[in-house]
């Protein structure tokens, strides 16, 4: 149980396109998710907070209009890369807070994003 | 604010060794500690868990026990395998809905 499904799994794109990443929790509701961001070697770097109908909250240091985050629902929350830059390529994963029947934290598969 | 510190890596082992990665808290309370798995090009995958002090989580001959006098988490296998190899994440959670805090991760590499 408390699977998010994410995809794609890897996309390439050229510089300046937008890339929309997807969250999806298969079976239950996700009222919170998170966004991470993950280089190499490294540890993952929490993005943004997303709560169903409202507005995401950023980190610092993360653009809000680079990184549009849309939870319009309980079962999907998106992240969409706007004018991507080869910069912005990078390992990005989600995650979604679990409540029943065991409290925790659920992670999607991640996606390679590779701008060139 | 609240942070984890896990021990430098990387860690080679050879197969059926014992394994230890230290991961130590700082936090104004008692966190839930987390300990979680991630495979190459795959996202994190929940270890085990303990919500309070002196609980010990476990999961696949993983072990980790929640330290307060000591404020860590160690994890702990007493023979580990080939299919361990994996990058290992300690994580904190300072109250109940806030959000996880983790540690710079550890790479764990298993020779046979």
């Amino acid at each position: 149980g408390a699977v998010v499904s994410q995809h794609p799994s890897w996309v390439i794109c050229k510089s300046g396109t937008s890339v929309k990443i997807e969250c999806r929790s298969l079976d239950f509701q996700a009222t919170t998710m998170f966004w991470y961001r993950q280089f190499p070697k490294q540890s993952l770097m929490l993005m943004a907070t997303s709560n169903e109908g409202s507005k995401a909250t950023y980190e610092q240091g993360v653009e809000k209009d680079k990184f549009l985050i849309n939870h319009a629902s309980l079962t999907l929350s998106t992240l969409t890369v706007t004018s991507a830059h080869p910069e912005d390529s990078s390992f990005y994963i989600c995650s979604a807070r679990v409540l029943v029947p065991n409290y925790g934290y659920t992670f999607g598969s991640g996606t390679r994003l590779t701008v060139v | 604010g609240d942070s984890v510190t896990q021990m430098e890596g990387p860690v080679t082992l050879s197969e059926e060794a014992f394994l230890t990665i230290n991961c130590t808290y700082t936090a104004t309370g008692y966190p839930s500690l987390f300990w979680y798995v991630q495979y190459p090009g795959e996202g994190l995958q929940l270890l085990l868990k303990a919500t309070k002090a002196d609980d010990k989580g476990s999961n696949k001959g993983f072990e980790a026990t929640y330290r307060k006098e000591t404020t860590s988490f160690h994890l702990e296998k007493g023979s580990v395998q080939v299919s361990d190899s994996a990058v290992y994440f300690c994580a904190g959670e300072e109250t109940s809905g806030s959000r996880l805090t983790f540690g710079e991760g550890t790479q764990l590499t298993v020779n046979p």
